[in-house]
């Protein structure tokens, strides 16, 4: 069955500071690979997404996220936080006529 | 222009009420999805509608009734609510048959019910 890991309940950073969020998955194909981000009392808006090609996928707001097959592995990273980073962050998996699966969720937190 | 629209976006009623949410999206996709998410923040779809009709249904209680009545609107009625319903329900959609999966996300409705 599909499952979604996000091993970091809770992560507070320093704005400025670089960020890299785990997420592993187990899926029985090739998968299609989601980031969300939910700001406080807000929907999910897609940072990025990977399905095929270049590993590293570019996303927006100057996060990226590497996909690795051999670590099955979806890494979200931003070189220098924002405070208006500060949320709960999706990683999900999914394919071609399959339901979405997603993680338990990270929640981001900035000092500043 | 909102592409994936929730109404109410706050419901707040008593238990045993019925009551329905509201879900438009303007991005011509053909399947759209209902998803609960929980106190600690978890999310699970409820349903999904392809062109009309039902193709998922996650286990949830009949008390929960999907409504399409074209393939822009997906609406969620919610019979005799109990308090372990409250929580916040999002709306999606996506396009079917192509190599984009991507689903766009309401702005949820958090229901409260007490």
């Amino acid at each position: 069955a599909q499952s979604v890991t996000q091993p970091d309940i809770h992560i507070t950073v320093s704005e400025g500071a670089s960020l890299e969020l785990r997420c592993n998955y187990s899926y029985g194909a090739t998968p299609y690979l989601f980031w969300y981000v939910q700001s406080p009392g807000q929907g999910l808006q897609l940072l990025l997404k990977y399905f095929s090609g270049d590993t590293l996928v570019q996303g927006i707001k100057g996060f990226e996220a590497e996909f690795k097959r051999s670590q099955s592995s979806f890494n979200l990273r931003k070189p220098s936080v924002h405070w208006s980073d500060a949320a709960e962050y999706f990683c999900a998996v999914g394919n071609y006529g399959q339901n979405f699966v997603f993680g338990p969720g990270t929640r981001l937190s900035v000092l500043p | 222009d909102t592409a994936v629209s929730q109404t109410p976006k706050y419901l707040v009623t008593q238990m045993g009420n019925d009551k329905s949410i509201k879900c438009e999206q303007n991005l011509g996709h053909d399947t759209m999805y209902w998803y609960k998410q929980d106190s600690k923040k978890f999310l699970k779809i409820m349903f999904s509608y392809n062109n009309k009709e039902l193709i998922i249904n996650e286990t949830v209680p009949n008390r929960f009734s999907p409504k399409s009545p074209d393939k822009a609107h997906l609406n969620l009625h919610i019979n005799s609510l109990e308090l372990g319903d409250s929580a916040v329900y999002f709306c999606a959609s996506s396009q079917a048959g192509t190599s984009d999966q991507t689903q766009y996300f309401g702005p949820g409705t958090r229901l409260t019910v007490l």
